[in-house]
């Protein structure tokens, strides 16, 4: 069964970096799509990023352009997502979701999620 | 962007009866390809959301048919025939025509 497990949240100061990883399994990752979509305490949800199957297009939400990274290790099962310049909006539970196949757009199975907190 | 525009924002429904929750986009989701791409999601408390109906009104695998989605171009609708205690959560839209990809505000359903 497709399984996804995130991992590398914690308690951040502002300004500095975190680098969150979603290990994949149960589907052929290489073939699909991936997004990562958070969620701010008690707050909805919000579309972060979106990378391409075979890492060839990248999509970000305004607010992380250019400080957030979407990337992916094919030969691991594993998508990130590099956090620069961290900001106290940025804290929230951070969900990998796959893009549904041929539905790349559509992300279909979520992780459980990892928390981040920017506070000083 | 696209802005989602969900409403009611909460609503309390007994058990049996059914339930309706209306979104709204900015813009039309029906895209040249025929596809429109509007999605609904449940996400019940202390649980990632699951995906409940793509493109409008297809089924997700698992998904209960007493769920359905209905609408077109900027208007669309999920219906819940009867409700059961385990719909308890909150619902959200979301548009995946074009990045960046946008959420309704959610609609906080209970259970009377």
């Amino acid at each position: 069964q497709v399984q996804l497990v995130e991992s590398g949240g914690g308690v951040v100061q502002p300004g500095r970096s975190l680098r969150l990883s979603c290990a994949a399994s149960g589907f052929m990752f290489r073939t699909y799509g991936m997004h990562w979509v958070r969620q701010a305490p008690g707050k909805g949800l919000e579309w972060v990023a979106l990378i391409w199957y075979d890492g060839s297009n990248e999509y970000y939400v305004d607010s992380v352009k250019g400080r957030f990274t979407i990337s992916r290790d094919n030969s691991k099962n594993t998508l990130y997502l590099q956090m620069n310049g961290l900001r106290a909006e940025d804290t929230a539970v951070y969900y990998c979701a796959r893009g549904a196949e041929p539905l790349w757009w559509l992300p279909d199975y979520w992780g459980q999620g990892t928390l981040v907190t920017v506070s000083s | 962007d696209i802005v989602m525009t969900q409403t009611p924002l909460s609503l309390s429904v007994t058990p049996g009866q059914p339930a309706s929750i209306s979104c709204k986009s900015s813009q039309s989701l029906l895209r040249s390809d025929g596809r429109t791409y509007l999605s609904w999601y449940l996400q019940r408390p202390g649980q990632p959301p699951q995906l409940l109906i793509y493109e409008v009104s297809n089924w997700f695998s698992g998904v209960p048919d007493r769920f359905s989605g209905s609408g077109s171009g900027t208007d669309f609708t999920l219906k819940i025939s009867r409700v059961e205690a385990e719909d308890v959560g909150i619902y959200y839209c979301m548009q995946s025509i074009q990045p960046p990809y946008t959420f309704g505000q959610g609609t906080k359903l209970e259970i009377k």
